[in-house]
C-alpha cells in the first residue's frame, strides 16, 4: 500500500519567515495530494491540494509543489503569522475512491 | 450549507464495552469515510461507505463495523473496546460522482477507554 513520509515533525519559525514542509510517497499511481491544517482540538481543514497533472499551485501565502518523478511534494507558507501555528498533514491518494494515506504531521510553531 | 457533524463530542467507556458514533455528511455529499486519529498521529483510514455499502476498508479488525443510512448519515460501531481504541474518531464526507476527491472532516468524537 501507499506510504507517506513527512518531515520535519516539528518546525519552529519567527513571524514573517517562510516555512517548508516536505512529504514523499511510495505509490506512483497516487494522483491527488491534499494538505490539511489541524489546530489543537479541532478538525483537520483542507488548506490546499494538488493533482498530478499540475506542478505547482498557489493560494495567497500558501503554495504546494509536486515532483512526480521524485515522488515528493512540499507545502510552502510565506510571511508566517502566529495564527499559522498548527499541525499540518500531507496525504496522498489515487483518484476515484479517495482513500488517502496521511503523513504523521508537522507541528508548526510561529513565534511572534 | 451545513458542514459535517458528529456526535457525541466526547465519550468515556470501559474495556469490553461497545460504542456507537454518528456522522452526518456535508450537504450534497453521499460518501462517508471514518478515521481513527491517535494522539500525535495522522488520521488512519478505517472504512468508507457509499450507497449504504462498505466500499473500502483499512487495516482494522472486525470489531470495527459501520452502517450508512438512506439519508447518507453513518454510524461507526466498535465492540469489545480496548484501551488502545482511545483516540479521536473523525468522519469525512465527499461526493462520489464529482470530479473532486476532496474530503471534508467533521469535528470528531474523542473516545476514552478506561
Amino acid at each position: 500500500g501507499e506510504n507517506v513520509e513527512q518531515h520535519p515533525s516539528t518546525l519552529s519559525v519567527q513571524e514573517g519567515d517562510s516555512a517548508v514542509i516536505k512529504c514523499t510517497y511510495s505509490d506512483s499511481a497516487s494522483n491527488y495530494f491534499p494538505w490539511y491544517k489541524q489546530e489543537l482540538g479541532k478538525r483537520p481543514q483542507l488548506i490546499i491540494d494538488i493533482r498530478s497533472n499540475v506542478g505547482e499551485k498557489k493560494d495567497q501565502r500558501i503554495a504546494v509543489t509536486l515532483n512526480k518523478t521524485a515522488k515528493h511534494f512540499s507545502l510552502h507558507i510565506t510571511e508566517t503569522q502566529p495564527e499559522d501555528s498548527a499541525v499540518y498533514f500531507c496525504a496522498a491518494s489515487k483518484g476515484g475512491s479517495y482513500i488517502p494515506t496521511f503523513g504523521r504531521g508537522t507541528s508548526l510553531i510561529v513565534h511572534p | 450549507d451545513a458542514g459535517v457533524t458528529q456526535s457525541p463530542t466526547h465519550l468515556i467507556k470501559t474495556r469490553g464495552q461497545q460504542v456507537t458514533l454518528r456522522c452526518s455528511p456535508k450537504s450534497g455529499h453521499d460518501t462517508v469515510s471514518w478515521y481513527q486519529q491517535a494522539l500525535g498521529q495522522g488520521p488512519q483510514f478505517i472504512f468508507q461507505y457509499y450507497e449504504e455499502e462498505e466500499r473500502q476498508r483499512g487495516n482494522f479488525p472486525d470489531r470495527f463495523s459501520g452502517h450508512q443510512f438512506p439519508n447518507y448519515s453513518s454510524e461507526l460501531n466498535v465492540n469489545a473496546l480496548l484501551l488502545g481504541d482511545s483516540a479521536l474518531y473523525l468522519c469525512a464526507s465527499s461526493f462520489a460522482s464529482g470530479d473532486t476527491d476532496t474530503q471534508y472532516f467533521g469535528p470528531g468524537t474523542r473516545l476514552t477507554v478506561l
